[in-house]
């Protein structure tokens, strides 16, 4: 069965860190670029970012609210893709997903990882 | 970064009705759109892709049609599983981005 698994969700204070991780099945991983996608509590979806494959260069993309402070990374080897999220913010609240991108629509979702930033 | 504008932002419908969703993108994107559906506390799930290739397994009565700036997502008959928030999302450009969602509930 093709699936996406995240973890790491929590809370957090502003400012803090946290590292989301998703460890895919079910498919061959290194192959697909992929990305995470987030949405606040009862609001829309928005993309954070992208990444590439190793034919690709694991190069990466951002939307511009989270440049500088977030990383997405990918380790092919354990089927895993990572988000670091530095200098959360209260407005980084959201439910993160895990998207595989085939090649451009993402069509395999994770079941999401809530992350709340609070003091 | 396109702004995708759906309409209406919801609306009731009834079983059996013929509906239609647009999305509107403020510049031209080709065909490079997709459509999801969503269930509250679920994941996304992908419908339709380059605006017209329904993903597999999802049924037939769904479609998709339009280019450059103009789509549509019609479900020709809607059944009691279709009541959910569907979301267009422009993959031409960096970032990639998404409607505000419309919510189709039972009138």
């Amino acid at each position: 069965e093709v699936q996406l698994v995240e973890s790491g969700g929590g809370l957090v204070q502003p400012g803090g860190s946290l590292r989301l991780s998703c460890a895919a099945s079910g498919f061959i991983f290194s192959d697909h670029y992929m990305d995470w996608v987030r949405q606040a509590p009862g609001k829309g979806l928005e993309w954070v970012g992208r990444i590439r494959n190793k034919g690709n260069s694991y190069t990466t993309e951002y939307v511009e609210s989270v440049k500088g402070r977030f990383t997405i990374s990918r380790d092919d080897s354990k089927n895993s893709l990572y988000l670091q999220m530095n200098s959360l913010k209260t407005e980084d609240t959201a439910v993160y997903f895990c998207v595989r991108s085939s090649p451009n629509a993402f069509d395999i979702w994770g079941q999401g990882t809530m992350v709340t930033v609070s003091s | 970064a396109i702004r995708m504008t759906q309409s209406p932002s919801s609306f009731s419908a009834s079983t059996g009705d013929r509906v239609t969703i647009t999305c509107r993108a403020s510049q031209g994107i080709s065909n490079y759109l997709a459509w999801y559906q969503q269930k509250p506390g679920k994941a996304p799930k992908l419908l339709i892709y380059v605006a017209s290739t329904l993903q597999s397994g999802v049924p037939s009565r769904f479609s998709g049609s339009g280019s450059g700036t103009d789509f549509t997502l019609t479900i020709s008959y809607l059944q009691s599983e279709d009541f959910a928030t569907y979301y267009c999302q422009q993959y031409s450009t960096y970032p990639r981005t998404f409607g505000q969602g419309t919510k189709v509930e039972i009138k």
